[in-house]
C-alpha cells in the first residue's frame, strides 16, 4: 500500500537557520503530494503541494520539489522564524480505485530567538 | 468564509460507553473526511463521503464505528463500544471536490479520551 516516511522531530533550529525536513513516499503510480501544517491549537492546513514530477509547490518561504527518480518531497525554507514552530506533515493522494490519502507521522519543528 | 465546525472539542468517556462526533464542513463542499489521529502518528483516514454517498471506508473499524452524512450536508462518527485504543483525536475535513489534487480544509478535531 502506500506510505509516507518523514524525518524524526523535534528539529530545533535557531532564527534564521536553514529547515531541511525530509519526505520519502512509496506509491503506485503518480501520486499527489502535500505539506500540511499543524500550528500550536489549530487545525491541519495546506502548506504547499505539488501534483506531478518534478513540480515545485511554494508557500510562505517554503519549497519542496516533486522528485520521483528518489520517490522525495522534501521540505525547505532558507530562513526560519520563530512563527515557524509547528507541526508539518507530508501526505500524499491518489486517484484510481479508492482514494485514501496517506499521512507521515508529523515532524515538530522549533524555532528559537 | 467559516471553516469546518467540529464539536465537541474534548470528550472523556470509558471504555464500553458510547460516543458521537458531529462535523459541519465548509459550505458547498461536497466531499467530507473523517480522520483518526492517535498521538504522535499522522491522521489515518477512516471515512470518505462523496455528497451523502461512501466513497471508500476501508479504514474504518465497522464492528464498532459508523458514520453517516444525512443530505450531503453535516456528519456524524459513532464509536459503540468504546475500547481504550480509541483514544485519538478525529479530526473532520472537507473539500470542494474528490481528487487527488484537492485541497482539505480540516477542522480543529475532537480529543477523545477512553478510560
Amino acid at each position: 500500500g502506500n506510505s509516507v516516511t518523514q524525518m524524526e522531530g523535534p528539529v530545533t533550529l535557531s532564527e534564521e537557520a536553514f529547515l531541511t525536513i525530509n519526505c520519502t513516499y512509496t506509491a503506485t503510480g503518480y501520486p499527489s503530494l502535500f505539506w500540511y501544517v499543524q500550528y500550536p491549537g489549530e487545525g491541519l492546513q495546506l502548506l504547499l503541494k505539488a501534483t506531478k514530477a518534478d513540480d515545485k509547490g511554494s508557500n510562505k518561504g517554503f519549497e519542496a520539489t516533486y522528485r520521483k527518480e528518489t520517490t522525495s518531497f522534501h521540505l525547505e525554507k532558507g530562513s526560519v522564524q520563530v512563527s515557524d514552530s509547528a507541526v508539518y506533515f507530508c501526505a500524499l493522494s491518489r486517484l484510481g480505485g479508492s482514494y485514501i490519502p496517506t499521512f507521515g507521522r508529523g515532524t515538530s519543528l522549533i524555532v528559537h530567538p | 468564509e467559516a471553516g469546518v465546525a467540529q464539536s465537541p472539542r474534548y470528550k472523556i468517556i470509558e471504555k464500553r460507553q458510547s460516543v458521537a462526533f458531529w462535523c459541519n464542513p465548509i459550505s458547498g463542499h461536497a466531499t467530507l473526511y473523517w480522520y483518526q489521529q492517535i498521538l504522535g502518528q499522522g491522521p489515518k483516514l477512516l471515512i470518505q463521503f462523496q455528497n451523502n454517498g461512501v466513497v471508500d471506508d476501508s479504514q474504518l473499524p465497522k464492528d464498532r464505528f459508523s458514520a453517516e452524512r444525512l443530505k450531503g450536508v453535516d456528519s456524524t462518527l459513532k464509536i459503540q463500544p468504546a475500547k481504550l485504543e480509541d483514544s485519538a483525536v478525529y479530526l473532520c475535513a472537507s473539500s470542494s471536490k474528490a481528487g487527488s489534487s484537492y485541497e482539505q480544509y480540516f477542522g480543529p478535531g475532537t480529543r477523545l479520551t477512553v478510560t
